[in-house]
Order: structure tokens, then C-alpha cells, then sequence
């Protein structure tokens, strides 16, 4: 099993420019989630899913999008990127969202704007 | 997800044992105690989960006192490549209310000198 996988693992953007980070997971998990580290900040979550069809905000949410159309993939849409938004992205995914299951995560996105 | 309380960082040399205290106050009766470890450039991962008293394994040991209002984790003859940042997450793995939104926090950041 390649568990969870994110695309790319760096990206370069300019102000203003969109693009959408991959995440896809093999594990039939229903829970899946992205957050954001920037140095000293720890790890802040954008967005989370609990099954396809169904997305929520977390504690950083604006700026970006999500949507959930099947169980394995969960991208991040940029729509209009900011310096603001440099940070390393990290997709996760458990089996229901029980904070006592496993989360497994994703190696990372390393984004840059410019 | 209940509140914890750790500290921000921690200094150790090698060879030594690091314990890393968790305060969570507000523990429901069905909630566990899980810790993940991130090294630098990649994402957390699961190290141990504990209910009470103790658990050990392979990577690290967690003590859980009675009242279960805390929790350690003890790394036992710590080296460089310990050098990670550790979050302490409370929650159920059951029931309706454990919330969907993981948030890690800040964690612990560990640094192991020579």
C-alpha cells in the first residue's frame, strides 16, 4: 500500500496564480484532512473531510478550497495565491476522524509564493 | 477534543531520558492519549496511544497517573536522531462527540545534542 500520497512535493507560484495539491489515499479511510506548518506555528488545519460529499472548515480555511468527490482523493485548491500561503502543506487521512485512531500523513507540498 | 498543555521545547544529550509531560485537564472517561513524532521535512507520525497506567513499545514508553489528568511520554537513552517535535492528542475513539477537527498544536520540540 502507498498509503497517502501528495502531489506535487514543490511548487512555485506567483501572486495571484491558482493550482490544486493532490492527495490520495489507498487505505479506504472515510476521514481525510489538509494543514498548514510554517515555522514556530505548529500544525494549523485548512480543511477536513468525514466522506465524500462532505468537507468542513478548520482553523485556517480561508484563501483555500476543498471538495470531496470520491473517498481516495481529497485535492486543495488555491484559487489565488498569496505570499501569505508559503508554507508546507500536509494531507492526512484515518479511518473515521476518531481523535484516538491513527492518522496517517502525507511525506508533504513544500509551496512557495512569490 | 480536550485541551493540552505541553512545553513548547526541550533540550537533552544523548544517551539520556527525556520525559515529556502532557497536561489534559478536562479528559472525558472514553477519551485515549495519543502522541505522534515529526522529524524535520515530514509529516507526524503515530508513536504510542495510551488509556491508563502504561503502555511501551519499540519507540517510547507512556505513563498515565489515576486521575489520568496528565500524561508522559519517556524516551529511554535518547539519540540525535530524536531530534523531533512531539504532539499529545486526547480524545475518544467512540460516541458522537469527539469532533472531526484534529488539532495538533504547537507540540513539543525536542533537540538531542551530542
Amino acid at each position: 500500500n502507498a498509503g497517502v500520497t501528495q502531489t506535487p512535493k514543490f511548487q512555485v507560484l506567483k501572486t495571484g496564480q491558482s493550482m490544486t495539491l493532490q492527495c490520495a489515499q489507498d487505505m479506504n479511510h472515510e476521514y481525510m484532512s489538509w494543514y498548514r506548518q510554517d515555522p514556530g506555528m505548529g500544525l494549523r488545519l485548512i480543511h477536513y473531510s468525514v466522506g465524500a460529499g462532505i468537507t468542513d472548515q478548520g482553523e485556517v480555511p480561508n484563501g483555500y478550497n476543498v471538495s470531496r468527490s470520491t473517498t481516495e482523493d481529497f485535492p486543495l485548491r488555491l484559487l489565488s495565491a498569496a505570499p501569505s500561503q508559503t508554507s508546507v502543506y500536509f494531507c492526512a487521512s484515518s479511518y473515521s476522524g476518531r481523535v484516538a485512531e491513527k492518522l496517517f500523513f502525507g511525506s508533504g507540498t513544500q509551496l512557495s509564493v512569490l | 477534543l480536550a485541551k493540552t498543555t505541553q512545553p513548547i521545547s526541550m533540550d537533552s544529550y544523548e544517551g539520556q531520558e527525556v520525559n515529556i509531560t502532557c497536561s489534559h485537564n478536562n479528559i472525558a472517561t472514553n477519551d485515549y492519549i495519543t502522541w505522534y513524532q515529526q522529524f524535520p521535512s515530514q509529516g507526524p507520525r503515530f508513536i504510542i496511544q495510551g488509556y491508563k497506567t502504561k503502555v511501551t513499545n519499540e519507540v517510547a514508553s507512556l505513563f498515565i497517573p489515576a486521575d489520568r489528568k496528565s500524561s508522559t511520554l519517556s524516551l529511554p537513552r535518547v539519540s540525535l536522531s530524536d531530534t523531533a517535535v512531539y504532539y499529545c492528542l486526547v480524545g475518544d475513539m467512540k460516541g458522537s462527540n469527539s469532533g472531526y477537527a484534529l488539532n495538533f498544536g504547537k507540540g513539543t520540540s525536542l533537540l538531542v545534542t551530542p
